[in-house]
Order: C-alpha cells, then structure tokens, then sequence
C-alpha cells in the first residue's frame, strides 16, 4: 500500500452531533487496515483493525465499516464528545508478508461543549 | 496487548549534535518499529528493529543518520545522529499486537534549535 489518503485534514463539530471521516487507500494488494485514536502528548490507541469486505466494527460510539474492492473505509462517531477530540489515524498494510504499516495524515477531530 | 515505556519524551536539542531514543516493552518481541512524524505529515517508518540483526530501514533513511540497537528481545534505541532542524519531529516505536493493532510508545517530542 503505497498511498493512504484521509479527509478532512480537520473537522470541528458541537457536543452531541455525529460525525464521519473517510480513508482512502489503493485496492490491491491489500492485506489489513487499521484505524487509530492519537490524543496530544499520548500514545495512538489502536481503535479497530479490519481485513474483509464489507467489515463492519463498533466500539462504544465509534464504528468503521471497510470496502476493499473500492479501496476506502469510514469511520464514525455517533454523538461526539469533548473526550473524542483526537486525530484519527488510518493505516494500511499490504499482503506480502511486510509488518509494515502505512498511515495517512490523520484527521484533527475538536468537539466543542 | 504490550505496554511500551519510551524516553525521553521531549528535548530541545543543538543542531549538530545526537539524541538516543529508548524503548522498553514489557514482554518479549520479535520486530520493534521505529517511526517518525514531521510536522504537518504522516507517520513515517523509519526502520524495522530485529533482534540479532541489522535493522531493515526504509527508503529515505540511512543507518548513519539513525542507527538503531536491538540487544534484546524486550529493548530498542534509536539514535538521530548530527541533528538538524529538519529532525524536529515526533518519534514513535511500536509492537505489532496482531488482531489488536499495533502498540505504541508515548512518543519522543524533538526540537532542534
């Protein structure tokens, strides 16, 4: 996985609405992805790692669904918090053996009270 | 899943000069990543840390920029060496937990003036 696109690059939402990002990656070779919660001054926390089609994985508020053969996945969050202020990060692995993750830029969530 | 302790977690350094970076994991490991984000770009690999061997670096990284230390199968250093202010970033190292994601240190926060 050569390239992993995420938008927005930012996104500012109020207490209590919903809201999705998307992540895009290329549809062959593909192995795994994995998206992570990255709070300033702490370690990204691993949020979900999908590998099949039509994946669909839910922790608490926050859930993604996976499309490999169009190459993106979705994250949401149903009901942000001030707490689920975070950049979100996905990443990509590609088949191959290779361990090696490659992540997009992240997404910069801020949920205002 | 793992727990990483990773130190320092932030310095100020002088141009010119070097910083080593240490990894503790608290159960044994065979491959260690080291990663770098810059500001305003993705997570980077830097290099995949084996123990009993070189590490394995990704294009764009040398082993005399960054070499790294793997004396065990629980420790890791990475070194950057003759730092620049282009070196100002942060600096990650991560355990693959398999169907959990990955696990990652907090992260070394590095400034060079």
């Amino acid at each position: 996985i050569l390239n992993v696109e995420q938008s927005p690059q930012s996104l500012h939402v109020q207490e209590g609405d919903s809201t999705n990002f998307t992540c895009s990656f290329p549809s062959s070779n593909f192995y795994a992805l994995h998206w992570y919660r990255w709070e300033t001054a702490k370690s990204p926390e691993a949020l979900f790692v999908m590998t099949l089609n039509g994946d669909e994985k839910k922790k608490g508020r926050i859930s993604a669904t996976l499309n490999t053969k169009e190459g993106y996945s979705y994250l949401y969050i149903k009901g942000s918090q001030p707490e689920d202020s975070a950049t979100y990060l996905c990443a990509g692995r590609s088949q191959g053996g290779s361990e090696k993750l490659v992540f997009g830029k992240g997404t910069k969530l801020t949920v205002n009270p | 899943s793992a727990v990483i302790s990773q130190k320092p977690s932030r310095d100020i350094c002088q141009r010119g000069t070097s910083l080593t970076i240490q990894c503790q994991v608290d159960s044994q490991v065979t491959m260690m990543f080291w990663y770098r984000q810059q500001p305003g770009q993705s997570l980077t690999l830097i290099a995949t840390a084996n123990q009993g061997s070189e590490a394995t670096y990704e294009s764009g990284f040398v082993i005399d920029k960054f070499p790294i230390s793997r004396p065990n199968l629980t420790f890791s250093t990475l070194t950057v060496s003759n730092m620049s202010p282009e070196d100002s970033s942060i600096y990650l190292c991560s355990v693959n937990g398999a169907r959990d994601g990955y696990t990652f240190g907090s992260g070394t926060r590095l400034t060079v003036v």
